[in-house]
């Protein structure tokens, strides 16, 4: 079983819709979670990390499972610029290891006019 | 501002030759890092360091080495480029080895 696993997608989506995606883990010690947002040949950068009790950031919501063991993010009111890739990372968290991150193949968002 | 600097931003190599990939960063981290992407695949984590003078493998070291004599520079050493090393390399640099803060890559292809 493959450490974090995504669905590649592509998701398209109407402007304005709502779309969510998730992303699985096997490590069930994991620790840490974020979401990270790369554009088309450009680098990952992070969009927002992912707490117990779930987050927001304006139109953005990130959930944790641990019983399910994955994550989820939610974009809302959905805009022609949230088109990307979205990548999960895991890791162990904790300061346990610098090499501890898990990448996600990424999901690939469509928003379409 | 400048963040992580990457350079070259595109590189062609012959099978056989080398070359260096360079990193800096002016925000004083103490972690770096050096990634690979191939197309459709995760990030693979090639080296990292935790400080200067600090360096360790990551999951796919093979055919490359680094060095970091500084806190704001890791270069990347490719000896003897294979058509295998065609990827995008990020270097990243992080304060906590939780979020990462990347450059803006290297599109190297080996022919």
């Amino acid at each position: 079983r493959k450490e974090v696993e995504q669905d590649p997608g592509p998701f398209n989506v109407p402007e304005g819709a709502t779309v969510a995606f998730n992303c699985t883990y096997s490590n069930s010690a994991s620790q840490s979670f974020f979401w990270y947002r790369q554009d088309c040949r450009k680098e990952p950068k992070l969009l927002m990390s992912v707490y117990s009790s779930g987050n927001e950031d304006g139109r953005f919501t990130a959930q944790l499972n641990r019983a399910s063991q994955y994550i989820s993010l939610l974009i809302r009111d959905s805009k022609l610029s949230d088109s990307a890739t979205y990548l999960c990372v895991v890791t162990m968290g904790g300061g346990g290891g610098a090499d501890g991150l898990t990448f996600g193949k990424g999901t690939h968002l469509i928003i379409q006019p | 501002n400048a963040g992580v600097t990457q350079t070259p931003k595109f590189r062609i190599l012959k099978i056989g030759q080398s070359m260096t990939l360079q990193c800096a960063q002016d925000m004083n981290h103490n972690y770096m890092y050096w990634y690979r992407q191939d197309p459709g695949m995760g990030l693979k984590l090639i080296y990292y360091s935790v400080g200067a003078g600090i360096t360790d493998k990551g999951e796919v070291p093979n055919g490359y080495n680094v060095s970091r004599s500084t806190t704001e520079d890791f270069p990347l050493r490719l000896e003897l480029a294979a058509p295998s090393q065609t990827s995008v390399y990020f270097c990243a640099s992080s304060p906590d080895t939780l979020k990462l803060f990347f450059g803006s890559g290297t599109q190297l292809s080996v022919l």
